[in-house]
């Protein structure tokens, strides 16, 4: 079965410079979510889309911005990078249920692994 | 506010006994409860949930969790382990009415010796 895809795996980036994430859900699910875990950390949610609108934000620094385009993948753009930005961002996606009974878990990719110098 | 608690950071059992992850958990409204397992270098992987019915739920590989609502518990466990079952694992409640966030507990590190 398809799952979540993300790229890339892996990113170097020095101080200042930017990135940009890309996570394309499974087929038909709508709503994308962003998490970043750093290292021994819980996954934090930064941010998710839900039919290509923002849906709900937690702790996004607005150094980064998102977006989720027509073809409900997403991407994650992260500019003046910092060393603390060093992480593995997850990517999840479900299918959405705005206003009804949940019934689709979070699946997740296998994330990339952002390295800050 | 919603919240997840695992109180142990890991836990060592022999391949071949049961195990058990301990999760409770904080919230407003009904609980809607998840376990995820990560592998190294890799992903979190769904393995089960409680959303209603009966307290006992099954999911993947083996593992079941049993949701205790005067406990505010959500327990993993598994009859009999496996060296492959070695992993990281970490209990989430998603919020209320609100499915847009999941909040994951700090993750328990299952070690399952030969």
């Amino acid at each position: 079965a398809a799952g979540v895809i993300q790229s890339p795996r892996h990113l170097i980036k020095e101080k200042r410079e930017t990135a940009t994430l890309k996570c394309y859900p499974i087929p038909r699910h709508d709503t994308v979510y962003w998490y970043q875990q750093g290292p021994g950390q819980d996954p934090q949610f930064l941010i998710s889309f839900y039919e290509k609108m923002q849906s709900d934000k937690g702790s996004i620094p607005d150094r980064f911005s998102a977006q989720q385009f027509s073809d409900y993948h997403s991407e994650l753009n992260m500019s003046s990078l910092e060393l603390g930005d060093s992480a593995l961002y997850f990517c999840a996606s479900s299918l959405g249920s705005r206003g009804s009974s949940y019934n689709s878990p979070l699946h997740f990719g296998n994330g990339t692994r952002l390295t800050v110098t | 506010a919603q919240s997840v608690a695992q109180p142990e950071d890991q836990v060592n059992v022999a391949e071949g006994n049961p195990l058990t992850v301990k999760c409770t958990y904080s919230v407003s409204g009904n609980p809607y409860l998840f376990w995820y397992v990560q592998y190294p270098n890799r992903g979190l992987q769904f393995l089960l949930k409680y959303i209603t019915g009966d307290n006992l739920v099954k999911g993947s590989y083996g593992f079941e969790a049993e949701f205790n609502k005067s406990q505010t518990s959500f327990h993993l466990k598994k009859p009999s382990a496996l060296v492959s079952d070695s992993a990281l694992y970490f209990c989430a409640v998603a919020e209320g009415n609100n499915f847009n966030k999941f909040y994951f507990g700090s993750g328990t590190k299952l070690n399952v010796k030969p």
